[in-house]
């Protein structure tokens, strides 16, 4: 157990639908962070939010939407995805935006049809 | 551009060997080293290092910082099939966290 929980732990889903992936710390950490994570490749960073302000954005497409409502939730809703967008997300936080370490969730599977 | 490198991608060996990570980094603004150990689900955070903590050690495990040679090295004595995961190493720079592509780590009974 992390402190990270994310829902759902699975997910398949059309080009054209809309879902969302919800992701919760229960740490007290104030920055949280989406993370794209493909076979053979790095961890890649999506989104970084720091005290529920989006402090980061590393030139993701503007399918993939983020949402922070409060320190302790965040949020990626997905919507007309690509098939190559199939990997696993990780969400992650940490007490500060540069400070470590970042705990990390088990992630949500996506496999887009 | 920043950039984490990680050797070797794979590695298999017997239980009870010996292994070494490798980690070398090129990041700007150089603020510490994390390795993370990820099985099926999320990556579990081991050890952070930064210029004033350059090693660590845990159990079996242990982790060395070379700030000149930019590098690090994780090091598992006596192991065991639980060790068998995906070693990931990151570097934390003037912005934001840079993850390697990770080792794989395979032991056999």
């Amino acid at each position: 157990e992390t402190g990270v929980t994310q829902t759902p732990r699975h997910l398949v889903m059309g080009m054209t639908n809309k879902k969302s992936l919800k992701c919760e710390q229960h740490l007290g950490h104030n920055a949280m962070y989406w993370y794209k994570q493909s076979a053979k490749k790095p961890l890649e960073l999506m989104f970084v939010y720091s005290l529920e302000e989006r402090v980061e954005n590393n030139s993701v497409p503007s399918r993939f939407s983020p949402e922070c409502p409060n320190s302790s939730h965040l949020f990626l809703h997905l919507h007309t995805l690509q098939p190559e967008d199939s990997a696993l997300y990780l969400c992650a936080s940490s007490p500060g935006e540069l400070v470590q370490p970042q705990h990390f969730g088990d992630g949500t599977r996506l496999s887009i049809l | 551009e920043d950039k984490v490198v990680q050797s070797p991608l794979s590695l298999v060996v017997h239980e009870g060997d010996t292994v070494t990570l490798n980690c070398s980094y090129e990041v700007t603004n150089f603020r510490s080293l994390l390795w993370y150990k990820q099985e099926k689900k999320a990556p579990t955070f081991l050890f952070m290092l930064t210029s004033s903590g350059i090693e660590k050690k845990s159990g079996r495990l242990s982790s060395i910082l070379d700030k000149k040679e930019l590098s690090s090295i994780l090091n598992i004595t006596a192991t065991q099939t639980g060790d068998s995961a995906i070693y990931l190493c990151a570097v934390q720079g003037a912005q934001k966290l840079v993850f390697g592509q990770g080792t794989r780590l395979t032991i056999n009974p």
